[in-house]
């Protein structure tokens, strides 16, 4: 319905595991972005991607990894998380990273990501 | 203080009613300002951009006043279907001539029969 896609739509992992989770656009964008939305917080921005070139890291810890190998698929690759990691996991994608053209964000379903 | 800050509510009105959120934001140079909708489970979806000069789509009006660093969303006719969390978010340019979306973290709406 959006043009933004992400698998999975729910995720429970242990502290040890390693997953990945996916997202796609079929919008022709040239930005992609993961947030993270935990309970009762606002959104947080945690990556952005223009042009497949990483711009913005939110002083993200490394335990989230992420990848984009082209302008209409990113990743965000998961290791060692904590509890408090458990949150809903959202991508997003503008026309571009910057301007007027970034102002409209189309969301994905998210992930949903327990970690136990 | 928070970048965005919303009353969380929740906001129970019933059908038919008028009811308006409010917003402040912190950053003076904020450029741009939106209003996005989530329904409880799912994604946020933009709902309409908010100018100094006012505007209105069918029920929603959104204004914004740059001096008091204030939005608001007024709705009226208030639909069942307007139950949802409404996210007040500005847009702040980076230095690198990207933008960054700020979140509120919502106002909560629940319209009842």
């Amino acid at each position: 319905e959006t043009g933004v896609t992400q698998t999975p739509r729910h995720l429970v992992m242990g502290m040890t595991n390693k997953k990945s989770l996916k997202c796609e656009q079929h919008l022709g964008h040239n930005a992609m972005y993961w947030y993270k939305q935990s309970a009762k917080k606002p959104l947080e921005l945690m990556f952005v991607y223009s042009l497949e070139e990483r711009v913005e890291n939110n002083s993200v810890p490394s335990r989230f990894s992420p990848e984009c190998p082209n302008s209409s698929h990113l990743f965000l690759h998961l290791h060692t998380l904590q509890p408090e990691d458990s949150a809903l996991y959202l991508c997003a994608s503008s026309q571009d990273a910057g301007g007027a053209a970034a102002d409209t964000q189309y969301f994905g379903p998210g992930t949903r990501l327990t970690v136990l | 203080r928070k970048e965005v800050e919303q009353d969380p509510g929740p906001f129970n009105v019933p059908e038919g009613a008028t009811v308006a959120f409010n917003c402040t934001y912190s950053n003076s140079a904020s450029q741009s300002f939106f209003w996005y909708r989530q329904d409880c489970r799912k994604e946020p979806k933009l709902l309409m951009s908010v100018y100094s000069s006012g505007n209105e789509d069918g029920r929603f009006t959104a204004q914004l006043n740059r001096a008091s660093q204030y939005i608001s969303l007024l709705i009226r006719d208030s639909k069942l279907s307007d139950s949802a969390t409404y996210l007040c978010v500005v847009n702040n340019a980076r230095s690198g001539g990207y933008n960054k979306l700020i979140f509120g973290a919502g106002t909560r709406l629940a319209v009842h029969p």
